[in-house]
């Protein structure tokens, strides 16, 4: 089945510099990625996907990158936020969404 | 909308009791999801439902999880008998087939078994 990697675990940064968290995935036949963003005490919140037909989609400062023939894609955030600070999970998908495996998470902290 | 409603939000109980956790989707989505997030294992698929059909069960650790979709607005989780190592944060999450993967997850419920 499909395993989704995810580094780091950890990462602090500081406020208006950038972050990266980068996946790789082990399924060929995955076609959907998305990002979601957890804060304490709530659930997973979707703040942008990427599917296998596409390289790179940017939504104002978050932007995520796809390399399928590496099997990896990565979320970046630039100029970063003290309200940036959350649990970050990827997810690796062949069946729209529907059979999402998750990456273990990145715990990002930006000090203000 | 209110988003996805479940409940209960925290919940203790002593192992071998029944745990039933309940969730109320986004009006009108059609899928249906429930997780489950630990520490060791980190945000897994159980189940999942399509117009309140089961599609996909694979990701029911055993035999003491079942779940349920009686309607379009509700669903249930239920553990019997539960054991401490099914203490998680379980999650429903729904979505709407429209071209556009998003779910939208609900607040969680916190599962503790002692």
């Amino acid at each position: 089945g499909e395993n989704v990697e995810q580094h780091p675990s950890t990462l602090s940064v500081q406020e208006g510099d950038s972050a990266v968290i980068k996946c790789t995935y082990s399924d060929s036949a995955s076609n959907y990625f998305p990002w979601y963003k957890q804060e304490l005490g709530k659930g997973p919140q979707l703040i942008i996907d990427i599917r296998s037909n596409v390289g790179e989609k940017k939504d104002q400062r978050i932007a995520v990158t796809l390399n399928k023939t590496a099997k990896h894609f990565s979320l970046h955030i630039t100029e970063t936020q003290p309200e940036d600070s959350a649990v970050y999970f990827c997810a690796a998908s062949k069946r729209g969404g529907n059979d999402m495996r998750f990456g273990a998470g990145t715990r990002l902290t930006v000090k203000p | 909308d209110a988003g996805v409603i479940q409940s209960p939000r925290h919940e203790v109980t002593e192992m071998g009791q029944e745990v039933t956790l309940r969730c109320k989707p986004i009006s009108g989505h059609d899928y249906l999801f429930w997780y489950r997030q630990t520490m060791m294992r980190g945000l897994e698929l159980l189940i999942y439902f399509n117009n309140n059909v089961p599609i996909d069960d694979s990701g029911m650790p055993e035999d003491r999880f079942s779940a349920k979709m009686p309607n379009a607005s509700f669903s249930t989780l239920k553990i019997q008998p539960s054991e401490p190592r099914d203490s998680a944060v379980y999650f429903c999450a729904s979505s709407l087939w429209s071209g556009a993967y998003e779910q939208y997850f609900g607040p969680g419920t916190r599962l503790t078994v002692t």
